[in-house]
């Protein structure tokens, strides 16, 4: 495997700031995604980070570093609705390029 | 509208009868894989195809096979499911490697 490593389940409050982090494997490092997944649902694409840095999308950031293999997603201003699963997946050169998923992290959003 | 579309949404099969699931895409994507996700788990790859060029993970058991007729369509075909095959799977399309793939809504597999 890819050795993507991310907390299995966070808790915030509605109104709140939550940051989802993930660590990976640097050895052919081509690409890190996040994607949301409602329960039953199918995963939708939320960012990706292929340099260093922040990437701002409204309520979500995502950041990468890829000297220390890890990334972080940002969500702000936290709503229900973001209650759901959220997966870090890379993309990997010793992998065909495929992405590679890590577990989740199932988040669970409180009034 | 939907770009990458799974049937059926629900599939339930018997223990041992082969079953099909299919899915379809309107983005001319090259890259076409399915994954298999388990309850709390991540989605894990089976396979994807490049174009015509078939890839089939490692640890994909035997038991399931894949096809690609054209650009537009791919099956998985489960030969002989079990009841750890029980799980939903998952279609995805990319325009190329190390890109964002796109999801279809998934065939939920039952097997009784």
């Amino acid at each position: 495997g890819q050795n993507i490593d991310q907390p299995t389940e966070m808790t915030a409050t509605e109104g709140a700031i939550v940051q989802i982090n993930c660590t990976y494997q640097t050895s052919g490092f081509n690409g890190l995604f996040w994607y949301q997944q409602h329960a039953g649902e199918a995963p939708t694409f939320l960012s990706y980070n292929v340099l260093d840095g922040l990437e701002e999308k409204g309520r979500f950031s995502s950041f990468l570093s890829r000297s220390k293999g890890y990334s972080y997603l940002l969500l702000k201003e936290l709503q229900m609705k973001d209650s759901a699963s959220y997966l870090c997946a890379q993309s990997n050169n010793n992998a065909g390029n495929m992405l590679t998923f890590g577990g989740g992290t199932r988040l669970m959003v409180k009034p | 509208d939907a770009m990458v579309i799974q049937n059926p949404r629900y599939q339930v099969t018997q223990f041992g009868k082969p079953v099909t699931l299919s899915c379809s895409q309107t983005l001319n994507h090259n890259v076409m894989y399915w994954y298999q996700q388990k309850s709390s788990q991540a989605p894990k790859l089976l396979f994807h195809y490049y174009d015509k060029d078939f890839n089939n993970e490692a640890d994909t058991p035997d038991n399931f096979q894949s096809r690609r007729p054209n650009t537009s369509f791919c099956f998985l075909d489960i030969r002989s499911p079990g009841l750890g095959d029980a799980a939903m799977y998952l279609c995805a399309t990319s325009g190329g490697t190390a890109t964002e793939a796109f999801f279809g809504q998934g065939t939920r597999l039952t097997v009784v």
